[in-house]
């Protein structure tokens, strides 16, 4: 079975700091990984996706993400963070199902605090 | 901008006093999907239509229901809400692709 594990559920961080929050998956079949940032009371929204091709992968926002099937990990990096990167940040891996329609399997979530 | 839009983005019912979410997109998206998140835990996959092909997963409760009346509505039924129900409902979109796209989420309080 396909799953994911975001090994850190709170990640406390200076404003301007590094940081690099932890995705670990498991799956049997091509992987397609993703990254999503929640605001309080707000939706999901897309940071980067890893699909094929180069494993380092640039988002939205500053963020990066590096894929490594031998590892099976997908860290997501930014280099300098801001306080508003305050957020609830998911990592995702889809899981293709006949009949055209993809199922999201998400981690449990990392808090991303950053301190002034 | 084509997006995801969800009404209300709060809602407060009475337990046992039914309620419906609504979503709609101007994506064009062949599915859409509805995800009930509760307090600091990851999205769970309800439901989801594939064009008009409605699909429930295994463990989504009787007590909800989904309409999709055309590609850019789709609706969701709560019977008969209780106080577990309280959560925050996305609605995402996807066109048989890789991506989904999120709506902002509707709050749900049940008093």
């Amino acid at each position: 079975a396909q799953s994911v594990t975001q090994l850190d559920s709170q990640v406390p961080v200076f404003e301007e700091a590094p940081v690099e929050l932890r995705c670990n998956y498991s799956s049997s079949v091509s992987v397609y990984l993703f990254w999503y940032v929640q605001y309080p009371n707000q939706g999901l929204q897309l940071l980067l996706k890893y699909l094929s091709g180069s494993t380092l992968v640039k988002g939205i926002n500053g963020f990066e993400a590096e894929f490594n099937k031998s590892q099976t990990s997908f860290h997501l990096r930014k280099p300098s963070v801001h306080i508003s990167d305050t957020a609830e940040y998911f990592c995702a891996l889809l899981d293709l199902r006949s009949g055209g329609y993809n199922k999201l399997i998400f981690g449990a979530g990392t808090r991303l605090a950053v301190h002034p | 901008d084509a997006m995801v839009i969800q009404n209300p983005r709060y809602q407060v019912t009475q337990f046992g006093k039914p309620v419906t979410l609504s979503c709609s997109q101007t994506l064009n998206h062949n599915v859409m999907y509805w995800y009930q998140q509760k307090s600091s835990q990851a999205p769970k996959l309800l439901f989801h239509y594939y064009d008009k092909d409605f699909n429930n997963e295994a463990d989504t409760p009787d007590n909800f229901q989904s309409r999709r009346p055309n590609t850019s509505f789709c609706f969701l039924d709560i019977r008969s809400p209780g106080l577990g129900d309280a959560a925050m409902y996305l609605c995402a979109t996807s066109d048989r692709g890789y991506e989904q796209y999120f709506g902002p989420g509707t709050r749900l309080t049940v008093t």
